[in-house]
C-alpha cells in the first residue's frame, strides 16, 4: 500500500540526547515536511523539503536537524539543543503541482526521561 | 503572515445531530484542507478545497474563498466521528501550510 510511515511509534530521550525520527514515503511525492504538535494546540512547521538535497526552516526549527538524500525519505533530529522536546511529531509529504494536498503519517511521541 | 481560526472550540453532540464547523482566514489562499485527528493522533486528510463545494458521504465542505471562510458539515453524527478537525491554508507564493487550533469534537451514544 502507498503512504507514509513515521517510526518508532513511541520515543524516549534522556537529558543531553539526539535521537532521530525516520519519516519514508512511497508516494512518489516531491516534498516532504515534519510538524510539532504540543498537546490542544495546532500543528507547527519545523522544516520542509521541496526536492532532493534541499531543505528549508519553518517556523520553530530551532534545535532541529533534518537531511534529505533520498527523495522517498526525511529523518529528523531532535538534538540536545532543543530543550522542550516531548511532543507529538507529524511527517507529511505532497506533490508540488496545482493541487498540493499534504497527507500525514500516524506521528511518533517523543518523551524525556 | 496569515490567519486561521477555528470555530466553535469545542462541541459536544449526541449521536445523530448534525453540526457545522467554520474555518475564518485572514488572506486569499490558494489551498485549503480540512483534516480529522482521531483519539490515536491519526491525521486524515477529509478534503482539498480551495474552493466550491464538496461532498464525501456524511461530510461536506465548502468554501467561499471571495469571503475567506470554509465550512465543514457532518450530518447525522457518529461516535466514530470525535477527535479533533483541523482546518489548514496555504497561501500563494508560499510553501507553508499554516494550521488552525482546531475544533474538538465530542459524539456521545
Amino acid at each position: 500500500d502507498g503512504g507514509i510511515t513515521q517510526s518508532p511509534k513511541y520515543l524516549f530521550r534522556k537529558e543531553g540526547q539526539n535521537v532521530t525520527l525516520s519519516c519514508e514515503q512511497n508516494l512518489n511525492h516531491d516534498a516532504m515536511y515534519w510538524y510539532r504538535q504540543d498537546p490542544g494546540q495546532g500543528l507547527r512547521l519545523i522544516y520542509y523539503s521541496q526536492i532532493v538535497n534541499d531543505f528549508q526552516k519553518g517556523d520553530i526549527a530551532e534545535g532541529y536537524s533534518v537531511s534529505r538524500e533520498k527523495k522517498e525519505s526525511f529523518p529528523l533530529t531532535v538534538t540536545s539543543a532543543q530543550k522542550n522536546p516531548t511532543a507529538f511529531y507529524l511527517c507529511a509529504s505532497s506533490m508540488v503541482t496545482l493541487t498540493p494536498s499534504q497527507h500525514f503519517g500516524d506521528g511518533t511521541r517523543l518523551s524525556i526521561l | 503572515g496569515i490567519q486561521v481560526e477555528q470555530s466553535p472550540p469545542d462541541l459536544i453532540l449526541q449521536e445523530g445531530a448534525n453540526s457545522t464547523l467554520r474555518c475564518n482566514f485572514s488572506d486569499s489562499v490558494n489551498n485549503l484542507q480540512w483534516f480529522h485527528q482521531n483519539p490515536w493522533g491519526q491525521l486524515i486528510n477529509l478534503f482539498y478545497i480551495p474552493s466550491g463545494t464538496k461532498q464525501n458521504g456524511r461530510l461536506s465542505a465548502t468554501t467561499v474563498a471571495t469571503e475567506r471562510y470554509s465550512l465543514l458539515y457532518i450530518s447525522s453524527s457518529q461516535t466514530t466521528d470525535s477527535g479533533v478537525y483541523f482546518c489548514a491554508v496555504l497561501k500563494g507564493g508560499s510553501e507553508k501550510l499554516v494550521f488552525g487550533k482546531g475544533t474538538k469534537l465530542t459524539v456521545n451514544p
